[in-house]
């Protein structure tokens, strides 16, 4: 098993511009979540997802939109990237209980 | 989901048993603990979990007391390896309500030679 895919590992965008950030998991697992990590604060969670067609808002929605059409995979999208957007994108994944399993992180710089 | 409170920074040394506490006194009769690490720059990396039994994998084990306020992350024999951010957690098992859950800052364990 790969775990959870996450790709890019690095991006940079010019702020106006649009982007996808890729999630795959191959571990059947039902529930998938997108985070985000910034310098002085811990991880916040920005969407979930419990299962292929559910989607719901975490911590910090705003500017983000997800999707979830197969169990496999849960793209986040950047409307519009803004400055602030910077920052360290996590994907997670469980079965339901027990512990997430994170992917290796999208490193996103926007100027 | 409960909040949860760790020191900020711990030292150890190499070969002996790191003891990383943590208070979480609001948890609920239905959140369990769960622990997590992150080394330098990469995603978390799940250690354990509990509910109120005591636990123990082959990474590490996890001490929760009689009330269940507190918990312990003991790894037996730290190793340089483990120089990590170490995070507590309380969830409920059901991972289907996550609006609430709360990553703190979590406990920087430098392991020295």
């Amino acid at each position: 098993n790969a775990g959870v895919t996450q790709t890019p590992k690095f991006q940079v965008l010019k702020t106006g511009q649009s982007m996808t950030l890729q999630c795959a998991q191959d571990m059947n697992h039902e529930y998938m979540s997108w985070y985000r990590q910034d310098p002085g604060m811990g991880l916040r969670l920005i969407h979930y997802s419990v299962g292929a067609g559910i989607t719901d808002q975490g911590e910090v929605p705003n500017g983000y939109n997800v999707s979830r059409s197969t169990t496999e995979d849960f793209p986040l999208r950047l409307l519009s990237a803004a400055p602030s957007q910077t920052s360290v994108y996590f994907c997670a994944s469980t079965p339901g209980g027990g512990g997430y399993t994170f992917g290796s992180g999208t490193r996103l710089t926007v100027v | 989901d409960a909040k949860t409170t760790q020191p900020p920074s711990m030292d150890c040394a190499e070969g002996r048993a790191a003891n990383l506490p943590c208070n979480h006194s609001t948890i609920s009769g239905n959140e369990y603990v769960y622990w997590y690490r992150q080394i330098h720059s990469q995603g978390p990396q799940y250690i354990i979990h509990g509910l109120k039994n005591n636990e123990t994998n082959e990474m590490a084990s996890l001490i929760i007391t009689e009330d269940r306020k507190s918990s312990t992350l003991i790894l037996p024999h730290a190793t340089l390896r483990d120089t990590a951010v170490y995070y507590c957690i309380v969830r409920a098992f059901n991972a289907g309500n996550n609006r609430k859950l709360i990553w703190g800052l979590g406990t920087s364990l430098a392991v020295n030679p």
